[in-house]
């Protein structure tokens, strides 16, 4: 399983746009990028994934470059309501056989007024 | 959809006695997993089922530890002779076979005293 790695932290203010990036060097050739978010005293709640380029949902866009060893979560124009953990996950992607997930100890977004 | 839910959301215990947790999974999802999350720390895979079967267990899981998921749908998690070290929290999460989507609970917050 490819490793993963995070800043621990990241502090930011209402309205602006956050990018978390997360590097994995050894990503396998049929690993998909998956990023969660999790609240205190919650479980984790999917965010994004993607295998390449650009991804884009209401919430958040994935940049993936081409060698695959880094993703870029962007939140844009977070609220305080963003303040969460962010999690970066590397893991075989669909049709694949058994799979697991493996989380690293996530970021830390800070969001003040 | 009506999510994942787990039961109990606590449980205080007393070193030396068993506890179990049960989990049941969105309707349509086969697989079906377990993590255990510590303060300040990502979740952990314990264990993985895609439908009855359980196909992988992490080394984590020692030998106290049981899973199962008799039917394919709800399952529990059981563990022997608890430790002061088993305190945390135990997520659920489950997925549609082919989908790296997971899908948590909010967990099951344990306290061995």
């Amino acid at each position: 399983l490819a490793k993963t790695t995070q800043p621990i932290s990241m502090d930011s203010y209402e309205g602006q746009e956050v990018n978390i990036t997360c590097s994995h060097n050894n990503i396998a050739t049929n690993d998909y990028i998956t990023w969660y978010q999790q609240f205190p005293s919650q479980g984790p709640r999917f965010i994004i994934q993607g295998y390449k380029t650009k991804v884009t949902n209401e919430v958040a866009s994935l940049f993936i470059p081409a060698d695959r060893k880094s993703s870029t979560l962007s939140l844009p124009r977070v609220s305080l309501s963003d303040t969460a953990v962010y999690y970066c996950l590397v893991g075989r992607g669909m049709n694949s056989g058994y799979s697991t997930l493996t989380f690293g100890k996530g970021t830390m977004l800070l969001v003040s007024p | 959809d009506t999510g994942v839910s787990q039961d109990p959301r606590h449980k205080i215990t007393k070193r030396g006695q068993n506890v179990t947790f049960r989990c049941d999974p969105i309707s349509e999802h086969n697989r079906l997993y377990w993590y255990r999350q510590t303060l300040g720390q990502g979740p952990e895979f314990l264990t993985y089922f895609q439908n009855e079967a359980q196909l992988e267990k992490s080394r984590l899981l020692s030998d106290r530890f049981s899973a199962e998921r008799p039917k394919g749908s709800f399952s529990t998690l059981e563990i022997q002779r608890t430790e002061q070290g088993d305190s945390a929290m135990y997520l659920c999460a489950s997925s549609r076979q082919g989908k790296e989507k997971l899908f948590f609970g909010s967990g099951t917050q344990l306290s061995v005293l």
